[in-house]
């Protein structure tokens, strides 16, 4: 199966600066890369989803990289402010419509006020 | 209000109980998943159902047994729970198209 590694696992930054998390996939079949946020005792909550046939996806502050050559994505969170605080999920999807997801380990991003 | 819902919420068992846990969506939609949450382990898929009638293994699925009751029901069964499987679990769905955004809120289950 698919094997997706997030990097880092933990992130600090300041309020008001930007946060990125990285993750690479190794089947190159895979063609859908969605983005978790999750809050302590809640389930995963998607936030932004990006398909192979497309390199970059914005959504107000965040925005969502993909690289296909080099089979990795990133998430990247400008202006961040405390409620950003989270853990957050990427995932990849090989094939159609019932295909498996694979999930990466999460990064538990702290913003600092 | 729409969703997918998971009961219980939390669950203390002992070791070789059973137990099963529900969940229920109320968006049309074929496919059901069932997740474990461990600490610096993400998510790993159970089992996972890709429409009405059908189950299929996922990436760790021994110790669980699943059942696709109706179309919006998908249940896990932990037939003798062990401590191993000490965990969160979730249940979540997708409908045809590619996203996947429809998560339950999670069961904390303890095997003691």
């Amino acid at each position: 199966g698919e094997n997706v590694e997030q990097h880092p696992s933990t992130l600090s930054v300041q309020e008001g600066d930007s946060a990125v998390i990285k993750c690479t996939y190794s089947d190159s079949a895979s063609n859908y890369f969605p983005w978790y946020k999750q809050e302590l005792g809640k389930g995963p909550q998607l936030i932004i989803d990006i398909r192979s046939n497309v390199g970059e996806k914005k959504d107000q502050r965040i925005a969502v990289t993909l690289n296909k050559t080099a089979k990795h994505f990133s998430l990247h969170i400008t202006e961040t402010q405390p409620e950003d605080s989270a853990v957050y999920f990427c995932a990849a999807k090989i094939g159609g419509a019932g295909s498996q997801f694979y999930f990466g380990t999460g990064t538990s991003l702290t913003v600092i006020p | 209000n729409a969703g997918v819902t998971q009961t219980p919420k939390f669950q203390v068992l002992k070791t070789g109980q059973s137990m099963t846990l529900q969940c229920a969506q109320d968006m049309n939609h074929n496919s059901m998943y069932w997740y474990r949450q461990d600490p610096g382990m993400g998510l790993r898929l159970i089992y996972y159902s890709a429409s009405e009638g059908t189950t299929d293994k996922g990436e760790v699925p021994n110790g669980y047994n699943v059942s696709r009751l109706n179309k919006r029901e998908f249940s896990l069964r932990l037939e003798s729970a062990a401590p191993s499987q000490t965990s969160v679990y979730f249940c979540a769905s997708k409908g045809q198209g590619e996203t996947f955004g429809f998560f339950g809120s999670g069961t904390q289950l303890s095997v003691l």
